[in-house]
């Protein structure tokens, strides 16, 4: 099976753009999930969709946005982008049936930096 | 107070050592733990799942959970030079609404010295 995909993988931004960051998961897995990490936070969790729903969220500002389609790919948006923003943001999939109690995979990341 | 820690290190040991990671976490409802290792640069890759409280084995890597304690650990033997990477304890406490929300600690910068 082929791995979780993420595009762009390098993107350069300047502040008050916005940017869309897309995420392909492992074939036959519903779940996507977003993280965000940076030197000084760490890997942190953005959010969680399921079956095209947010499912969980973390504690993110609402220029942070998701979605995801029918065929469980999903985007990440970020509007008004902030030096902050400068991070690896990174996707990650799982079935999305195990009740919580499944392992997510990570895809190689999207860089994001913002001048 | 951290949800999850752990040492930051830089845990240094001998090639063919046992090395010995360790994290504690605070919320008592978590139910699945798990350990990424991540190289520079790159994304986190899954080393480690356990659910049940005891010892899981998996070549050389052993995970240690004890619910009670809110303490999970890895023990890697045999260390070589190519698991030199930082090591990230990962607890889902998304378990309340459902789903996965993964809290990560700060990661463990592990060094196997030839």
């Amino acid at each position: 099976k082929a791995g979780v995909t993420q595009t762009p993988r390098y993107l350069i931004k300047t502040r008050g753009q916005q940017v869309t960051l897309s995420c392909s998961p492992i074939s036959g897995h519903r779940s996507v999930s977003w993280y965000q990490q940076t030197p000084g936070q760490g890997l942190q969790f953005l959010f969680e969709y399921f079956s095209e729903t947010q499912r969980n969220k973390g504690n993110f500002p609402g220029r942070f946005s998701g979605r995801q389609f029918s065929n469980s790919r999903s985007e990440m948006n970020v509007s008004t982008l902030e030096l902050g923003d400068s991070a690896l943001y990174l996707c990650a999939s799982s079935s999305g049936l195990a009740g919580g109690l499944e392992t997510q995979y990570f895809g190689p990341g999207t860089r994001l930096l913002v001048l | 107070q951290k949800e999850v820690e752990q040492n930051s290190g830089p845990l240094s040991v001998p090639e063919g050592a046992i090395a010995s990671l360790n994290c504690t976490y605070s919320d008592r409802v978590s139910q699945s733990f798990f350990w990424y290792r991540q190289y520079s640069g790159k994304s986190p890759e899954l080393i480690m799942s356990i659910y049940s409280n005891g010892d899981k084995e998996d070549g050389r890597f052993t995970a240690q959970l004890n619910k009670a304690s809110q303490y999970v650990s890895l023990l890697i033997r045999d260390s070589q030079p190519s698991d030199s990477a930082t090591y990230l304890c990962a607890v889902n406490s998304g378990i309340t609404g459902g789903g996965n929300k993964l809290t990560f600690g700060t990661g463990t910068q592990l060094k196997v010295e030839l």
